[in-house]
């Protein structure tokens, strides 16, 4: 029982570089979302989707993409990465009224 | 906008006392609430939750009371534990949107590091 799997765990990225957060979840669940935790700060929504082929923007969308071809990936997408994007990085999943299952988190530094 | 606070950002315990979280929410809207716990390199794990059709909610050492009127609710652990030194985040969901714009989206606070000392 995998739940919901995040790669990598860590990346230093320099300033311009693209990267992929990858997230795969194993349960069939419909909604899948990510966030991103500032220090001090709790985790502030940046994408989520409601089932494959949809997707759509939460509270800071700025600077990421997303797409979701199957029920089970949501990957998260930077194209430019920029200093403001450190951050720790979490993907999750949620069914009906059940709660979220978090995957275990990327911890993303641009320098 | 911060529409779930946590105001005490950490809360030092001694081993076997009971530890008291707060948490505050502004919007109305919001029907159903989460307590979650993250250590260190982990993702926060679900711990309770409470429905706004009730005021208290138990787990074994756990328990969430909800104060509507107030717009609070706490999170009571007792007797707390090392094992229980973490991040608490409150959450909080507006589930009569869940098929309009919010999805089921969780508004989170921003967290209180709890530390027990043995």
């Amino acid at each position: 029982n995998a739940g919901v799997t995040q790669t990598p765990k860590f990346r230093i990225l320099k300033i311009g570089q693209s990267m992929t957060l990858q997230c795969t979840q194993d349960m069939n669940h419909n909604y899948m979302y990510w966030y991103r935790q500032d220090p001090g700060m709790g985790l502030k929504l940046i994408y989520y989707s409601v089932g494959a082929g949809i997707t759509d923007k939460g509270e800071v969308p700025n600077g990421y993409n997303v797409s979701r071809s199957t029920t089970e990936d949501f990957p998260l997408r930077l194209e430019l990465a920029a200093p403001s994007q450190t951050s720790v990085y979490f993907c999750a999943s949620r069914q009906g009224s059940s709660g979220y299952t978090f995957g275990s988190g990327t911890r993303l530094t641009v320098v | 906008d911060q529409q779930v606070k946590q105001n005490s950002p950490s809360l030092s315990v001694q081993e076997g006392r009971i530890s008291i979280l707060n948490c505050d929410y502004t919007n109305s809207m919001f029907d159903y609430f989460l307590w979650y716990k993250k250590y260190p390199a982990e993702g926060p794990t679900f711990l309770i939750s409470i429905s706004s059709i009730k005021d208290k909610n138990e787990d074994g050492r756990f328990t969430v009371f909800l104060n509507k009127s107030a717009k609070h609710l706490s999170l009571h652990i007792v007797p707390s534990q090392p094992g229980d030194s973490a991040v608490y985040f409150c959450a909080a969901l507006d589930r009569s949107n869940a098929g309009g714009t919010s999805y089921g989206k969780l508004t989170f606070g921003q967290g209180t590091i709890l530390t027990v000392h043995p």
